[in-house]
């Protein structure tokens, strides 16, 4: 099986624009989670989509935003981008209730 | 909730060394436990995992992880380090009420030559 993909891989932004990230799961996957990863703060978890529905939210601002499709691939989207937005965004799919994740490259945003 | 610690910031070691980095837990009940390495810029590749059944787990990469419940600890060791293993670890744990296990501040492992 093809593992989980992420585009773009590489993203430069400037601030006040919006991005959208997208993840592809592990065929078969319907659990979709994203993360933020920055030096500072580590691995925050940001959502969690199952079946098309958000059913997990980390402690973010309501810019931070994503969905997910029927096919279970996700996006996420972040508007009025800012400095510290600046990130390693970290997607996960996972298959079973047993917590096991599966992670993707990442996509590594820049906010100048 | 559960929570996860991992003591260590920074470990050093000599290339042949052996290796333990430790992973507290809290939960009541015995959780899903999982060690994950990620190289610089890249995601979380999983090392080993414990569901259940034998308390000493077998990995990936030569590493092995040993739950110890009346500790909550799953420290995660190897017995002779390589140049390659230096990267950052992260213990997780996870409770099976829903997919999202929660992670613990990862270590970053650096290895002298």
């Amino acid at each position: 099986k093809a593992g989980v993909t992420q585009t773009p891989r590489y993203l430069i932004k400037t601030r006040g624009q919006q991005v959208t990230l997208s993840c592809s799961p592990i065929s078969g996957h319907r659990s979709v989670s994203w993360y933020q990863q920055t030096p500072g703060q580590g691995l925050q978890f940001l959502f969690e989509y199952f079946s098309e529905t958000q059913r997990n939210k980390g402690n973010f601002p309501g810019r931070f935003s994503g969905r997910q499709f029927s096919n279970s691939r996700s996006e996420m989207n972040v508007s009025t981008l800012e400095l510290g937005d600046s990130a390693l965004y970290l997607c996960a799919s996972s298959d079973r209730g047993n917590n096991e994740q599966f992670f993707g490259p990442g996509t590594r945003l820049t906010v100048l | 909730a559960q929570s996860v610690t991992q003591p260590d910031i920074h470990i050093t070691v000599s290339e042949g060394a052996s290796l333990e980095l430790r992973c507290n837990y809290s939960y009541g009940a015995t959780p899903y436990l999982f060690w994950y390495v990620q190289s610089p810029g890249q995601g979380l590749q999983l090392l080993l995992k414990y569901f259940s059944g034998d308390t000493l787990v077998q990995g990936i990469k030569g590493f092995e992880a040993e739950f110890k419940r009346s500790q909550s600890s799953f420290n995660l060791r190897k017995p002779s380090v390589h140049w390659s293993d230096a990267a950052e670890y992260f213990c997780a744990v996870g409770t099976g009420g829903s997919y999202i296990p929660t992670f613990g501040r990862g270590t970053s492992l650096i290895v002298h030559p």
